[in-house]
């Protein structure tokens, strides 16, 4: 079982949608939480970071992490078609431990 | 131009060759890593270094090398390239802890034939 287990989809939505992305992960000593997004061809780039559990929201953009179940979700709201990207959750121990990624979420946001 | 860039950009090579890709940053980072990605396996750590003179392996370093020729400078090496090692290679860095930002190049796809 991996560490970190994230839908590879692809997730096909209408323009205007609310978008619901998750990863569940294994191991409860993950204290931190990201988000990275990859457009196609691209490196990947940070969206969201929170630490421990609760939520943080920036614009559009929702993280929210329930540690009880060991899951992370990101929420889109009023998608667009510049939304449509791979998602890539990722988590540490520690600032001191590695980042676990999960293999990643392909959104595609349709006019 | 970019913060982190990595060349070449897309390479094929043959079984058996020693191949170098190459990344150098202008963020000015003292931690620099090496990530390949692969379908269904997301990305995997192959090397880190957060120093000239400090290199340690990652989860999947057999098969690669890699030299810090300087602050700004990371090579990853094949020694002997073999077709499981097709796949987009990245390189990234970061000024702080594992769960700081990481700032990505624009990635290397190599094939292996």
């Amino acid at each position: 079982q991996k560490e970190v287990e994230q839908d590879p989809g692809p997730l096909s939505v209408p323009e205007g949608a609310i978008v619901s992305l998750n990863c569940t992960y294994s191991n409860s000593a993950f204290q931190y939480f990201m988000w990275y997004r990859q457009y196609s061809r691209k490196g990947p780039e940070l969206l969201m970071y929170t630490y421990s559990s609760g939520n943080k929201e920036d614009g559009r953009f929702t993280a929210q992490v329930d540690k009880s179940s060991k899951y992370i979700s990101l929420f889109i709201r009023d998608s667009q078609p510049s939304d449509s990207a791979t998602y890539l959750c990722a988590m540490s121990f520690g600032t001191a431990s590695k980042l676990t990624f999960g293999t990643g979420t392909r959104l595609q946001v349709t006019l | 131009d970019a913060d982190v860039t990595q060349t070449p950009r897309n390479r094929i090579t043959k079984t058996g060759k020693r191949i170098m890709l190459e990344c150098s940053q202008t963020k000015g980072h003292d931690r620099m890593y090496w990530y390949r990605q692969d379908p269904g396996l997301g990305l995997r750590l192959i090397y880190y270094s957060f120093d000239v003179k400090d290199i340690n392996k990652g989860e999947i370093s057999d098969g690669y090398s890699v030299s810090r020729q300087a602050q700004a400078k990371f090579s990853l090496s094949l020694e002997s390239a073999i077709p499981n090692q097709t796949a987009l290679y990245f390189c990234a860095t970061s000024d702080g802890g594992w769960s700081t930002e990481a700032f990505f190049g624009q990635g290397t796809r190599l094939t292996v034939v």
